[in-house]
């Protein structure tokens, strides 16, 4: 069974701009999850969807956002960029909300 | 709040020795304990799955123990190929049968020499 599966893998912005950030979870999982990973913060709760409704959300700013669609997968887009959003974004695939999470190879987002 | 600490940062052993990684937390309703290894460039890779205490797993040099307040991962003769970052996270459940997302500690940077 294939994995979780995320594009891109690398991108450079600028302050400012916005991106999109795809994920597509493993063959039969409903849930997705989005988590940030930075050297000093560790890895951090972005938010999670469960058939294409948002159940949980972290302690992000509204720039911050995400859907799912009907096939499971999942968009995260990160709106008016700054330094400080440079990190590994990883998305996380379970059956259910409440079942083991496995996780994508992340997409390494660098904001100049 | 729930919250995940780590210990040793980083531990550094010789092929063979055999050590343990500690993870202690806090949660409201703890609904599962989870153990990743990650490699650097890549993502978390799954281990185990606690659910609760006094449950134990096991997975090739790796065991996994719960307590209430705290898991243990011990590393029974390493290998080099066993150098990674271990990471513990936690969920909390919540009482209408949802759950939260994962609350992560830190890690461990292990590094195993030949």
């Amino acid at each position: 069974k294939a994995g979780v599966t995320q594009t891109p893998r690398y991108l450079i912005k600028t302050r400012g701009q916005q991106v999109t950030l795809s994920c597509s979870p493993i063959s039969g999982h409903r849930s997705v999850s989005w988590y940030q990973q930075t050297p000093g913060q560790g890895l951090q709760f972005l938010f999670e969807y469960f058939s294409e409704t948002q159940r949980n959300k972290g302690n992000f700013p509204g720039r911050f956002s995400g859907r799912q669609f009907s096939n499971s997968r999942s968009e995260m887009n990160v709106s008016t960029l700054e330094l400080g959003d440079s990190a590994l974004y990883l998305c996380a695939s379970s059956y259910r909300d409440r079942e083991t999470q496995y996780f994508g190879p992340g997409t390494r987002l660098l904001v100049l | 709040e729930d919250q995940v600490t780590q210990s040793p940062e980083a531990l550094r052993l010789q092929e063979g020795e055999s050590s343990s990684l500690n993870c202690s937390y806090t949660v409201s309703g703890l609904r599962g304990l989870f153990w990743y290894r990650q490699d650097p460039g890549k993502g978390p890779e799954f281990l185990f799955t606690l659910y609760s205490a006094g449950e134990e797993k096991e997975k090739e040099r790796l065991k996994a123990t719960l307590t209430k307040k705290e898991s243990f991962l011990h590393i029974t003769a390493p290998k080099p190929e066993d150098s990674a970052t271990y990471l513990c996270a936690v969920q909390a459940g919540y009482s209408g049968g949802g759950a939260d997302g994962l609350t992560f500690g830190k890690g461990t940077h292990l590094i195993i020499q030949p």
